[in-house]
Order: structure tokens, then sequence, then C-alpha cells
């Protein structure tokens, strides 16, 4: 059975201070990791997907890695609106085929 | 970018009734949504999935008679709760997917809808 795993839990940054979010997977057959930002109360908003080791992307602050056994969303010098919970997920056999499998998130807190 | 729009953003209902959640691709046509629920501290897990002019496809453990799915058109799905209780209490999100020309697909997901059941 396809496992997202994700760590820490929870982590809290100072302004600056940067640090990365941790994406462990197994899955038979990668069919793409998918980076996710979710704020309270809101819908997750797309950030990444991945497709293979040793591919990497980049949106502002962010880059993500990949490797056969897991993922790495580092935060360059964070800013307090980069709060928020990151999730991590892959394409998994559903009854409909293919769907998302999520990981529970990182809940990140940057303070000033 | 695509948008997908979620009404209501929260609904409170009394227990034994049934709640409606409409979920709307605006700017792309979907044939296929999801339908996930989140619980507190959770991970999103998925419900069902959603064919335009076909039955939805439930996952393990979740039950078609009380969560039913209609994907009428090609930009329009709708969760109900039938007989909600208040264990049905949660934040229920709808995702659709865009094919983009490069093949590659990214899901786009709406507000999502929290519903408390008293």
């Amino acid at each position: 059975e396809d496992q997202v795993t994700q760590s820490p839990e929870a982590l809290r940054l100072q302004e600056g201070e940067s640090s990365s979010l941790n994406c462990s997977y197994t899955v038979s057959g990668l069919r793409g990791l998918f980076w996710y930002r979710q704020d309270p109360g809101k819908g997750p908003e797309f950030l990444f997907t991945l497709y293979s080791a040793g591919e990497e992307k980049e949106k502002e602050r962010l880059k993500a890695t990949l490797t056969k056994k897991e993922s790495f969303l580092h935060i360059t010098a964070p800013k307090p609106e980069d709060s928020a919970t990151y999730l991590c997920a892959v394409l998994s056999n559903s009854n409909s085929g293919y769907a998302l499998n999520f990981g529970k998130g990182t809940s990140l807190l940057v303070t000033p | 970018g695509a948008v997908v729009s979620q009404h209501p953003s929260r609904v409170i209902c009394k227990s034994g009734t049934s709640v409606k959640i409409e979920c709307r691709s605006l700017d792309f046509q979907a044939t296929t949504m999801f339908w996930y629920r989140q619980f507190p501290k959770q991970s999103l897990m998925l419900m069902a999935t959603s064919n335009e002019g076909s039955k939805a496809t439930y996952e393990q453990g979740v039950e078609k008679d009380k969560f039913l799915i209609n994907h009428a058109s090609l930009t329009l799905s709708t969760l109900t709760v039938t007989s909600a209780h208040p264990e049905d209490s949660s934040f229920y999100i709808c995702s659709a997917r865009e094919y983009t020309g490069s093949g590659a697909n990214v899901l786009t997901f709406g507000a999502g809808s929290r519903l408390t059941v008293l």
C-alpha cells in the first residue's frame, strides 16, 4: 500500500531562518509527487510536481527536490507569510484509477 | 490559472437533515472531479471520484447512499450529505483536473466547505 509520511509535524522558524521539510514515500511506481500549501480553512494550493529522482523545482523562496525515497521542500529565508501547512502527495491507485494520496502535512509557523 | 469554486464555504445543519455542496470549475471543463474530506490535523482523504455523465466511484468505507454525488455537467459536481449526523462534521474539499498543453495535469482545489452538524 502506498504511503506518504511527512516530518516534522510542526515547525517554528524565525524570519530568515532557512530549513527543510521532509516527505518520505513508498509507492509502486512513482507517477508524480506533489507539493501543496494549505492555509487554515482553505483548500490546498498547488506548488510543484516532481516526476523523477534528481528533479528540482523552485518558486520564490521554495525549492522542491526528489530522490527515489523522499522529497524535500527547502524554504530559504522564510517570511511570516510563508506560514501555512505544507502537504505532500503522490499519485496512487484508487477505485477509479489514480488519485492523490496525501500525507498529514507539516504545519509551518514563521515568526517575525 | 484554473479556478475551482466551492459553495457554501460554511454550513451548519441539524442532525437528520441533508446538505448539498457545489463544486464548479470556473474557466475550464472538468470531466473528472474529486471529493475529499479532512478532519482536524489529519490528511485529506479521498471519498469519491465524480465523472461527468456517469456514476461516481467511491473509495472503500465511504457510503454511497449517504454521500450522493452528481456530476451533471462539465463544470459542476455536487455532494449531498444525506441524513447528516455529528460525526459527518468535517471539511469537505473538491478538486478538478485541468489538462495543460504539455500533457501534464494539475489538480486544482476548491476553498473547501466546513460542515457542522448539531
